[in-house]
């Protein structure tokens, strides 16, 4: 079955990185998008953008230029974002999510990773 | 970007009563919306792709329609389970964009 298992929640600095995990499994990896999606506390869902594991193509919401970047390994079938210059406002749940192309929806979605901006 | 306006917010409702979520874009999205459900624990899934289409093993009390610019959700006879956040997103034009949610709650 498939299965996307995301990192455990991160506490990090103001200013620093933060890279989170989603490791894939029960389905081919480099056939599908996986996108990233995030959730503020108590607010609604604000889409970051995709990668294509397969040749590694991303695409990435403008709002998200220069804050996140999307990378995938291929052979731990694993995407991976990581956030720079980290502020109070990345403070947040991140999900991972597979976009199924054939009928275009995110039909698996990671159990989501708690990243705690703070110092 | 689209902007998608979800209503209500929160609802309150009753087992067996028959609910309706609404969805409007800013612009009209081509019946290229779907919804997820989000449980108090975190975890999403999908219910309705392309307006009206059931996920699979999503119960068919839930139904979706809409055209142009303006989308429903409908539960037609709520169950303990169906009791949790709600989410429109569109997919017809980058970037993809959700409703802000509508909290289905126990009256």
């Amino acid at each position: 079955q498939v299965q996307l298992q995301q990192s455990g929640a991160e506490l990090v600095k103001p200013g620093s990185s933060v890279k989170i995990s989603c490791k894939a499994s029960g389905y081919t990896f480099t056939s599908y998008d996986m996108h990233w999606i995030k959730q503020q506390p108590g607010n609604g869902l604000e889409w970051i953008g995709w990668i294509y594991p397969g040749n590694g193509n991303t695409k990435y919401n403008q709002k998200f230029n220069g804050k996140a970047t999307l990378t995938a390994d291929k052979s731990s079938s694993t995407a991976y974002m990581q956030l720079s210059s980290l502020t109070s406002e990345d403070s947040a749940v991140y999900f991972c999510a597979r976009w199924i192309l054939q009928w275009d929806y995110f039909d698996y979605w990671g159990q989501g990773v708690m990243v705690t901006v703070s110092s | 970007d689209i902007q998608m306006t979800q209503t209500p917010s929160s609802m309150p409702a009753s087992l067996g009563e028959r609910v309706t979520i609404s969805c409007r874009a800013s612009q009209g999205i081509s019946n290229y919306l779907n919804w997820y459900q989000q449980k108090p624990d975190g975890t999403i899934k999908p219910l309705i792709y392309y307006t009206s289409n059931l996920q699979s093993g999503v119960p068919s009390r839930f139904s979706g329609s809409g055209s142009g610019t303006d989308y429903s959700l409908t539960i037609s006879s709520l169950e303990p389970e169906d009791f949790a956040m709600y989410y429109c997103q569109q997919y017809d034009s980058s970037p993809l964009t959700f409703g802000s949610g509508t909290k289905l709650e126990i009256k």
